[in-house]
Parts: C-alpha cells; sequence; structure tokens
C-alpha cells in the first residue's frame, strides 16, 4: 500500500514570495491533515478535511494561508506572502475517517524562508 | 486547554532500558500515541493506547498510562543506537480526531 505523498520535499524562497505545497493522501483515506511543525517543536494541526469539507481550520492564519481539497482526493496548501516565521516543515497525514484511531504521515515538505 | 508536554532529552547506553515520559492536560483524550522521527524523515506511528487501558506492550515497546496522574509513558528495552531519534506524545480529541503533541523528546543511544 503506498503511503502518503507529499511535494516537494524542500523549498528555499524569499519573504512575501508564495509557495505551495502537494498532498496525495492513501487511496480510500476520507480525512486528511496538514501540521506545520516548527523546529524544536511538536507538530501543530493547520487544517483538516474531510472529503472536500473543512472540518477544522482555527490554527490556520488564513490572512497568508489557505487550502483546498477540491476533489476529495489530493490537497495542496499555499502561503502568500511567506514571511520569515513560515520555515517550517509542513506534515501531511491521512487516515480513513475522522473517527480513525490513526494517522498516517508524509514525508513532509521542508520550507525555509529567506 | 490542550497540552501535553515532555522532557526534551535522553541518553542512555546500548542495551539499556529506555523511559521516555509525557504529561497532557485534558483528560478527554481518547487515545494517546508515540510517534517516532528521525533526521530528515516524517513521523512513524510506534504505537498507541486506548484511554480505558493501563498498559500495552508490543515487542521491545511498553507503554503504561496513569490516568490519574494524566502521565504517559514509553519503555524501550534493550536500546539499539537505531533507535536514536525524536520520540513524540500526542493525545487524539474527539472534537474530528486532531493529535496535539509535545515537543519531543530527543534520545540519544551511546554505543
Amino acid at each position: 500500500e503506498a503511503g502518503v505523498a507529499q511535494s516537494p520535499r524542500y523549498k528555499i524562497i524569499e519573504k512575501r514570495q508564495s509557495v505551495a505545497f502537494w498532498c496525495n493522501p492513501i487511496s480510500g483515506h476520507a480525512t486528511l491533515y496538514w501540521y506545520q511543525q516548527i523546529l524544536g517543536q511538536g507538530p501543530k494541526l493547520l487544517i483538516q478535511f474531510q472529503n472536500n469539507g473543512v472540518v477544522d481550520d482555527s490554527q490556520l492564519p488564513k490572512d497568508r494561508f489557505s487550502a483546498e481539497r477540491l476533489k476529495g482526493v489530493d490537497s495542496t496548501l499555499k502561503i502568500q506572502p511567506a514571511k520569515l516565521e513560515d520555515s517550517a516543515v509542513y506534515l501531511c497525514a491521512s487516515s480513513l475517517s475522522t473517527r480513525s484511531e490513526t494517522q498516517y504521515f508524509g514525508p513532509g515538505t521542508r520550507l525555509l524562508v529567506l | 486547554g490542550e497540552d501535553v508536554e515532555q522532557s526534551l532529552f535522553l541518553s542512555v547506553r546500548e542495551g539499556d532500558s529506555s523511559v521516555i515520559n509525557c504529561t497532557y492536560t485534558d483528560s478527554s483524550s481518547t487515545y494517546l500515541y508515540w510517534y517516532k522521527q528521525e533526521p530528515g524523515a516524517g513521523l512513524q506511528l510506534l504505537t498507541y493506547i486506548f484511554s480505558n487501558m493501563d498498559m500495552k506492550q508490543d515487542q521491545r515497546l511498553t507503554v503504561l498510562l496513569n490516568k490519574k496522574d494524566k502521565h504517559l509513558s514509553l519503555r524501550i528495552a534493550d536500546t539499539q543506537t537505531g533507535d536514536s531519534a525524536i520520540y513524540f506524545c500526542a493525545g487524539r480529541y474527539n472534537q474530528g480526531g486532531k493529535l496535539i503533541f509535545g515537543q519531543g523528546t530527543e534520545l540519544s543511544v551511546k554505543p
């Protein structure tokens, strides 16, 4: 079974530029999560989707971050414009449903904002 | 609010047991997890325990849950150099299933 796929693996941009990350969850998984992991900290949930609907985006900085999952499968997370403090690893995870006890994580996208 | 805390570092000798500790504030957690993160890699689920259990054993891993003290621990028996990594404790909350992570414990295993 293929795992959660993410691209790109690494990205370096300058502040005020835009960047987009892509995630393809495990086939059949209805729930998709985006987490932000700042260096030295644990991951923090940014947004959660159930199919193509948003379940929780309470921690998403909506003035600069946006995410979509239009067809309920893969998802993109965008930052526009980026700030220095957005430097982090962006992890995508998926699970069968919101009731599932197991979330499977992708390898992450490492973003450096200069 | 929801909070999970861990000690930051642990150093052990190869062959010894490692015990990584975690405390959490929200007693409504339904599941509690241990994830492993190696340098440059994503999160690997090691094991998890349902909140109505006290203990779970899985090969070299033993999880202990003390609900009264809101304390979770992970014991790794016969620790190997390949166990060197950052270990995250996380709690799962009923609303939507999001995970709340601790800040991670860096385990260093010396030969």
